[in-house]
């Protein structure tokens, strides 16, 4: 059963847009939501995390946005650039060290 | 340089040959889990260590064996690979705690004939 469902699929956005990507969670001891950035040929890389006391989380350009009660939780990219192009996943820990990821996202942004 | 090291990083084999990919990092981390990234499915969790001599099954634990003997090293044995293990192959470690980051190894593409 798959525990964090992301969406879109895949996104595709004009260069200063703002890209959205959404997870949804079913288990509530999941302790820590981090983003991977993955490009292609590449390993995935830590973008940002947030923990469920903390309803908002900025890093640069990234935000995440976290809704605790509806156990969802969103990415958002201010000011995306061709460069943001890869694929993204969201992901959720629970205690204890086992770590679930959603599909996966991919974006693309357009000159 | 910091960093997660796999090999090999392409396998071709074939069905029921007995297969090691092996993952090495050098960051002194306590966690490291191996992963497999499949079209639409993400990234899967195969199994993981919260230290030496300590391996605990993800979701998808079947058919792969691990061991943590030494801190640094985390290998993935495929005792009997079959044609549903074909998949691209990641390797992370990370500080589990408060602001615990994993870093991924390069990954290593498997084909199971």
């Amino acid at each position: 059963q798959q525990q964090v469902k992301q969406s879109p699929q895949s996104l595709i956005v004009q260069k200063g847009g703002i890209p959205i990507i959404n997870c949804a969670y079913e288990n509530t001891a999941f302790d820590y939501f981090p983003w991977y950035q993955q490009f292609p040929g590449k390993g995935p890389a830590l973008l940002i995390a947030i923990r469920p006391d903390v309803s908002e989380k900025k890093e640069g350009r990234f935000t995440i946005s976290f809704n605790k009660s509806a156990k969802q939780f969103s990415l958002h990219i201010m000011d995306s650039q061709p460069g943001d192009s890869a694929t993204y996943f969201c992901a959720a820990r629970k205690r204890g060290g086992k770590l679930i990821f959603g599909q996966g996202t991919e974006l693309s942004v357009k000159p | 340089e910091a960093q997660v090291t796999q090999n090999p990083r392409y396998l071709i084999t074939v069905t029921g040959k007995k297969l090691t990919v092996t993952c090495s990092q050098n960051m002194n981390h306590e966690y490291m889990s191996w992963y497999r990234q499949d079209p639409g499915l993400g990234l899967r969790q195969i199994y993981y260590s919260m230290n030496v001599e300590v391996t605990d099954k993800g979701d998808v634990p079947e058919g792969y064996k691990v061991s943590r003997k030494e801190k640094r090293n985390f290998p993935l044995i495929l005792e009997s690979p079959s044609p549903n293990q074909t998949s691209l192959y990641f390797c992370a470690s990370g500080h589990y705690g408060v602001t615990d980051t994993q870093y991924f190894g390069p990954g290593t593409r498997l084909t199971v004939l």
